[in-house]
């Protein structure tokens, strides 16, 4: 079965330093491939997914993930975080094919803080 | 457009009674999916569904848990004689299509007393 791994539940840096928020999943096919965001009591919001094509995904706040096959890896990253930033971020993947197509496999999450 | 819309935000039951989460998606989005966050943990999928159909409840505990997405009307999903460990945060997404991103709503927090 699917599963998906975050390494850390907690991170803290710096405003203004590099984020870099792990994920790796188990998958003998490559998934399509989910980062969300979720601030205190609300729902997720999609940050980026990749499907197919250019491995590099530009998303929203400026966040980027780099797919990396050889490493099942999905990693998140940001090249200066801001106080806005301070959320959790889940990790998600899905099945291309097969009768679980469309159901979002989850990480356990990342709290980010971000420190003055 | 509006967004996914779930209610209530907040709903607190005693042990023993029946919980109704509604859910309704986003404008011409027919494809509904549930997930429930327990505390520290990411979101687990319970359900998905279609328009009038069940697609696959793979993850729906087999007693007291059902959905349903009616041809007119919000999606429910409902619990019956909860228990403490249903306590939760029930989040439903929708979608145009199958693998097209899903639009997460603000979520309904159980409280089970």
């Amino acid at each position: 079965a699917q599963s998906v791994t975050q390494l850390g539940s907690h991170v803290s840096v710096s405003e203004g330093a590099l984020v870099l928020l792990r994920c790796n999943y188990s998958s003998s096919v490559p998934p399509y491939l989910f980062w969300y965001v979720q601030y205190p009591n609300q729902g997720l919001q999609l940050l980026l997914k990749y499907t197919t094509g250019a491995t590099l995904v530009k998303g929203i706040n400026g966040f980027e993930a780099e797919f990396k096959k050889s490493e099942t890896s999905f990693h998140l990253t940001k090249p200066s975080a801001h106080m806005s930033d301070a959320a959790e971020y889940f990790c998600a993947v899905s099945e291309q094919y097969g009768g679980s197509q469309g159901n979002l496999i989850f990480g356990k999450g990342t709290k980010l803080s971000v420190k003055p | 457009n509006a967004g996914v819309m779930q209610n209530p935000r907040h709903l607190v039951r005693r042990r023993g009674q029946e919980a109704r989460l509604r859910c309704s998606p986003m404008k011409g989005h027919s494809h509904v999916y549930w997930y429930r966050q327990l505390p520290e943990e990411g979101l687990k999928f319970m359900v998905y569904l279609q328009k009038e159909n069940i697609i696959d409840e793979s993850g729906m505990p087999k007693e007291r848990f059902s959905a349903e997405f009616p041809k007119e009307g919000p999606s429910i999903l409902r619990i019956q004689q909860v228990v403490r460990g249903d306590s939760a945060a029930y989040f439903c997404a929708s979608s145009l299509a199958i693998q097209e991103t899903q639009y997460f709503g603000p979520g309904t927090r159980l409280l089970v007393l």
